[in-house]
């Protein structure tokens, strides 16, 4: 299946500063990749979705000035969690879908824990 | 709003037997149906997907699909300690390309 790559996977980060979470498809073209998080024994729930090159959709109850999502390239979407505070600690994972594709790919995900 | 709906767990069953998961949806436009593996820790992996009704096998693994009642299961057969693990149902949701998630069923293989 086709590879999507996301990079950091672990990080840790004091309360008020910002993280950037990297996704990347490796080998296909992605027009729209997902963002989801996912707290200890709960499912994923979708954040927001990114489109590349124009603004992305964000679900209900997510803070779009606090979870930045820039999608400028086909392969690469970014997600900035700005100041981040303890409650912000979960597992974050990308997934990425390709453009005439039904299967989704996840990325490894990203463990934030802010202290 | 589609939903997914899947027993929780733990479901547990001894190694060899045979694990069944199952997960109904409510959207009956649904013509995608997934299913992903998550260990403790690490992002989904996809194992099956299935489009049309009846029985879907790979390897160990069967997927079985009914539009009428709306249920999708997963079968393994001859399940090993490796599998345990939380199952995902996974369909598409109210976009074009995003997936609705159940919550998961925990599968635990006991040696």
């Amino acid at each position: 299946g086709a590879v999507v790559s996301q990079h950091p996977s672990r990080v840790i980060c004091k309360s008020g500063t910002s993280v950037k979470i990297e996704c990347r498809s490796l080998d296909f073209q992605a027009t729209t990749m997902f963002w989801y998080r996912q707290f200890p024994k709960q499912s994923l729930m979708l954040m927001a979705t990114s489109n590349e090159g124009s603004k992305a959709t964000y679900e209900q109850g997510v803070e779009k000035d606090k979870f930045l999502i820039n999608h400028a390239s086909l392969t690469l979407s970014t997600l900035t969690v700005t100041s981040a505070h303890p409650e912000d600690s979960s597992f974050y994972i990308c997934s990425a879908r390709e453009v005439l594709g039904t299967e989704a790919f996840f990325g490894q995900g990203t463990r934030l824990t802010v202290v | 709003q589609k939903e997914v709906e899947q027993n929780s767990g733990p479901l547990s069953v001894p190694e060899g037997a045979i694990a069944s998961l199952n997960c109904t949806y409510s959207d009956r436009g649904s013509q995608s149906f997934f299913w992903y593996r998550q260990y403790s820790g690490k992002s989904p992996e996809l194992i099956m997907s299935i489009y049309s009704n009846g029985d879907k096998e790979d390897g160990r693994f069967t997927a079985q699909l009914n539009k009428a009642s709306q249920y999708v299961s997963l079968l393994i057969r001859d399940s090993q300690p490796s599998d345990s693990a939380t199952y995902l149902c996974a369909l598409p949701g109210a976009g074009s390309y995003q997936l609705t998630f159940g919550k998961g069923t925990k599968l635990s293989v006991i040696p």
